[in-house]
């Protein structure tokens, strides 16, 4: 499969514990993006790498959620002390251009704080 | 913010008809996208349609962009149960990314 996979595919953790997501984007693609969804919205942007620079970060993104993309390849999403407003699903896409053109979406991560 | 707002917010028809979903947006554009999502899982790009076009097809899909009115539309033809999602259109508004609607949740019955 040449898609963009993320793991876990689930999360429930308790309150106050810590999370980490990765994505594995198309190998080709050089930008990778975080967004995150509730139900009923459409995804909201959460940040997003050209190679491994993380470029842009939206206002939702608290200091407790970092982002790594180390050697420009897979990417991690993490969250400290989790709140229960941080239950979402979290989706991670990848794209070839660097222009804001086609984004190819992992299934995404839902992440479920007790 | 969201700079794409979908209308209706959901939408139910019989199969076989067709369906026709709008995106209204604030702010200028050089593209914009519709995807697809299926319940609960990730997105599927359907078609882009740059700020110089006025139609574009794929399949049986039909969009449309009229930057005058800062609109767009979304056909989807004779549709099938397998059609039944949520449908956003998405703008580059946001500089180097893209920016989402709510969305319109497409209901088809058998």
């Amino acid at each position: 499969d040449t898609g963009v996979s993320q793991n876990p595919r689930h999360k429930i953790t308790k309150r106050g514990q810590n999370v980490t997501f990765r994505c594995d984007p198309i190998s080709e693609h050089n930008r990778l993006y975080w967004y995150r969804q509730t139900l009923g919205q459409g995804p909201e942007f959460l940040t997003y790498f050209q190679n491994e620079a993380q470029l842009e970060k939206s206002r939702l993104l608290s200091d407790r959620f970092s982002a790594e993309r180390p050697k420009g390849s897979f990417s991690t999403l993490e969250i400290q002390r989790t709140e229960q407003g941080d239950s979402a699903m979290y989706l991670c896409a990848s794209s070839l251009s660097t222009k804001a053109d086609t984004q190819y979406f992992g299934p995404g991560t839902r992440l479920t704080v007790l | 913010s969201q700079q794409g707002e979908e209308d209706p917010q959901a939408l139910s028809i019989q199969e076989g008809e067709n369906a026709t979903m709008n995106c209204s947006y604030k702010t200028s554009i050089n593209n914009l996208q519709w995807y697809r999502q299926n319940s609960g899982r990730g997105l599927v790009h359907l078609i882009l349609i740059r700020s110089n076009e006025r139609e574009k097809h794929s399949g049986r899909l039909r969009v449309t962009l009229d930057t005058s009115k800062k609109s767009s539309s979304l056909l989807i033809t004779a549709s099938r149960a397998a059609d039944t999602a949520s449908y956003f259109c998405a703008t580059d508004a946001g500089g180097d990314k893209i920016i989402f609607g709510k969305g319109t949740r497409l209901h088809i019955l058998p």
